[in-house]
């Protein structure tokens, strides 16, 4: 199993459309979470760090749910410039960043 | 102020020839890590380097090593070259001890190598 899964897309969506990404974990002692957002042949960028009380970054909004290991991402009114692959990152403890293989969205006009 | 910074863009080479690449930690950073990305994977974690030294180390066999100067720029280098080396190679920088080994690293644009 690895250690950090998401659903790979792709995600097609017409513009202003919600959309929500899933990503589930294996290590129940790690503490650190974060969306990371990576353009097409380009570095990942960090969008937002993910907290237990889940938390809100404009149209962004991110959930943390410890008991199922489940992190989530939820995009409101999406944007012709949302289009990315989008990370879920996980840091256990002791260990560096963890990635999932990402989820891949096409925002459409 | 100056980001990560990483040389070269890009690099073709054939198997088992060697490799360096380099990164340039964002300023005021002193924490340099490398990571692997294959084509549609996200990044894995090659080695961290803080005070010229190895901190930590993914599962990567010792083909990849890497060195941290004085003023903490870094080279990761790889040996006997095999076409899995194909990647995007990222280094990302950080403040040792700022809150960990997450959100405050930052990433260069990569070294896209390509083995024939």
């Amino acid at each position: 199993r690895k250690e950090v899964e998401q659903d790979p897309g792709p995600f097609n969506v017409p513009e202003g459309a919600t959309v929500a990404f899933n990503c589930t974990y294996s290590n129940s002692a790690s503490q650190s979470f974060f969306w990371y957002r990576q353009d097409c042949r380009k570095e990942p960028k960090l969008l937002m760090s993910v907290y237990s009380s889940g938390n809100e970054d404009g149209r962004f909004t991110a959930q943390l749910n410890r008991a199922s290991q489940y992190i989530s991402l939820l995009i409101r009114d999406s944007k012709l410039s949302d289009s990315a692959t989008y990370l879920c990152v996980v840091n256990p403890p002791l260990r560096q960043l963890t990635f999932g293989s990402g989820t891949q969205l096409t925002v459409l006009p | 102020d100056a980001g990560v910074t990483q040389s070269p863009t890009h690099l073709i080479k054939t198997r088992g020839q060697q490799v360096t690449l380099r990164c340039s930690p964002k300023s005021g950073h002193d924490t340099v890590s490398w990571y692997q990305q294959a084509l549609g994977q996200g990044p894995q974690f090659i080695f961290q380097y803080y005070e010229e030294e190895e901190r930590q180390r993914g599962n990567f066999p010792d083909r990849f090593s890497g060195h941290q100067f004085p003023n903490y720029s870094s080279e990761l280098n790889v040996n006997a070259l095999l076409l899995g080396d194909s990647a995007l190679y990222l280094c990302a920088s950080s403040l040792f001890g700022a809150g960990g080994s997450g959100a405050t690293q930052y990433f260069g644009p990569g070294t896209r190598l390509t083995v024939l």
